[in-house]
């Protein structure tokens, strides 16, 4: 079974506005940790943030953050004021926590073009 | 020490051929994992190590891959008798507990092309 999923299998977005990808999982275990990468057309995977289930706050890292309604099991990225550098797929994925460090789990992946 | 390397960076094999990828981690980190990667998708997890010994493996891993940790340091992924299907991008992550964020970190990955 999915247990990331990501519904936007594209999106445009203007230069210096925010875009939301969204991300759902599924997990029945009460610890996990979510995790957005950015892969570039270069290959490279480039961590974003991070938010642990058990954080009270949403994470955030510069013009990254991660709106985390965990009964929803939702963990949407925000990127605010969009760069033309910010173009490339975007990956949301889960690290179950029965094994610290183990296997991260991945969504399909989000392509977002930023536009001048 | 500079992340995550991959050997080679791209192959293109005829079908029926054997390949093998190299992954050296963050001499630190004592966990190394293998991804593969299909155009349009998210990678999908193969196998992993802690140290020398393969903890996991995926159901995806069929008997024509096998990848091995000798010392714990380097890896390598072989898969034999290639098929089209393999062509793909094998991405190796390495993380340690001790680390902290991002805790994993990734190579450029090998892409592969199966003719």
């Amino acid at each position: 079974a999915q247990k990331i999923t990501q519904t936007q299998p594209g999106m445009f977005v203007q230069e210096k506005e925010a875009v939301t990808l969204d991300c759902t999982y599924d997990t029945s275990d009460p610890s996990y940790g979510l995790f957005w990468y950015k892969q570039p057309s270069s290959g490279e995977m480039i961590f974003l943030i991070y938010q642990g289930s058990y954080d009270q706050q949403n994470a955030t890292e510069g013009r990254y953050s991660l709106n985390f309604q965990k009964a929803r099991k939702s963990a949407n990225l925000v990127i605010s004021a969009s760069q033309l550098g910010d173009s490339a797929m975007y990956f949301c994925a889960m690290r179950e926590a029965t094994d610290s460090w183990g296997k991260l789990q991945f969504g399909a992946g989000t392509q977002v073009v930023v536009t001048p | 020490d500079t992340g995550v390397s991959q050997d080679p960076r791209h192959k293109i094999t005829k079908r029926g051929q054997n390949v093998t990828f190299r992954c050296d981690p963050i001499s630190e980190h004592n966990r190394l994992y293998w991804y593969r990667q299909t155009l349009g998708q998210g990678p999908e997890f193969l196998t992993y190590f802690q140290n020398e010994a393969q903890l996991e493996k995926s159901r995806l891993l069929s008997d024509r891959f096998s990848a091995e940790r000798p010392k714990g340091s380097f890896s390598t992924l072989e898969i034999q008798r290639t098929e089209q299907g393999d062509s793909a991008m094998y991405l190796c992550a390495s993380s340690s507990k001790l680390a902290g964020l991002p805790g994993y970190t990734f190579g450029s990955g090998t892409r592969l092309t199966v003719v």
